[in-house]
């Protein structure tokens, strides 16, 4: 139980293009969802948390306009990466919890590169 | 004071050895200590975890350690086994916003 997908795995796209990211909580609710970014051999950043029918609540120094995180489910998060510059090469992972909240469930990740 | 202190950075452990890593926290209002196991280009994965109010839980061939006092946690792995080898992370949260504050990860690499 508590699987989370995201689509696509990974994603090549030119500079100034959007890449939309989803995240999928496969067989439960998920009332609060995460997105964090990843850099190469470094740790987990947590870039905003979402609540299904709520704004998101961004970490401090991350740009709101430019990472769009929408949670219009119980089951469905989706993080868009507008106007992609190459500095946004990175690996995007999302989490998602229930109830309580305090277990999350991490989602496989998406390799973004921007080209 | 939200910084989770890991260490070591990476280790190195014979098959069949015991793998042992270390987090210190600062923040007392922290109340959940859990270990992700990651593998190279995946998601991190929920190994086991542990609330203040126990000192050691124990799944399968992993061991948690918590010192409330000395406010530190330890993964320990019994019977290190190639397959196990990853990069580890523990993270703590505080129930007011559950956000996970991860460790700097240790990456461990278990030789056959």
């Amino acid at each position: 139980g508590a699987v989370v997908s995201q689509h696509p795995s990974r994603v090549i796209c030119k500079s100034g293009t959007s890449v939309k990211i989803e995240c999928r909580s496969l067989d439960f609710q998920a009332t609060t969802m995460f997105w964090y970014r990843q850099f190469p051999k470094k740790s987990l950043m947590l870039m905003a948390t979402s609540n299904e029918g709520s704004k998101a609540t961004y970490e401090q120094g991350v740009e709101k306009d430019k990472f769009l995180i929408n949670h219009a489910s119980l089951t469905l998060s989706t993080l868009t990466v507008t106007s992609a510059h190459p500095e946004d090469s990175s690996f995007y992972i999302c989490s998602a919890s229930w109830g309580r909240g305090e277990t999350q469930y991490f989602g496989p990740g998406t390799r973004l590169l921007v080209l | 004071q939200q910084q989770v202190k890991q260490s070591p950075q990476s280790l190195i452990v014979q098959k069949g050895g015991i793998s042992i890593i270390n987090c210190a926290y600062e923040n007392t209002a922290f109340d959940y200590f859990p270990w992700y196991q990651q593998f190279p280009g995946k998601g991190p994965a929920l190994l086991i975890a542990i609330r203040p109010d126990v000192s050691e839980k124990k799944e399968g061939r992993f061991t948690i350690s918590f010192n409330k006092s000395a406010k530190q946690f330890s993964l320990h792995i019994m019977d290190s086994q190639p397959g196990d080898s990853a990069t580890y992370f523990c993270a703590a949260s505080y129930g007011a916003t559950n956000k996970l504050i991860f460790g700097t990860g240790t990456l461990l690499a278990v030789q056959p």
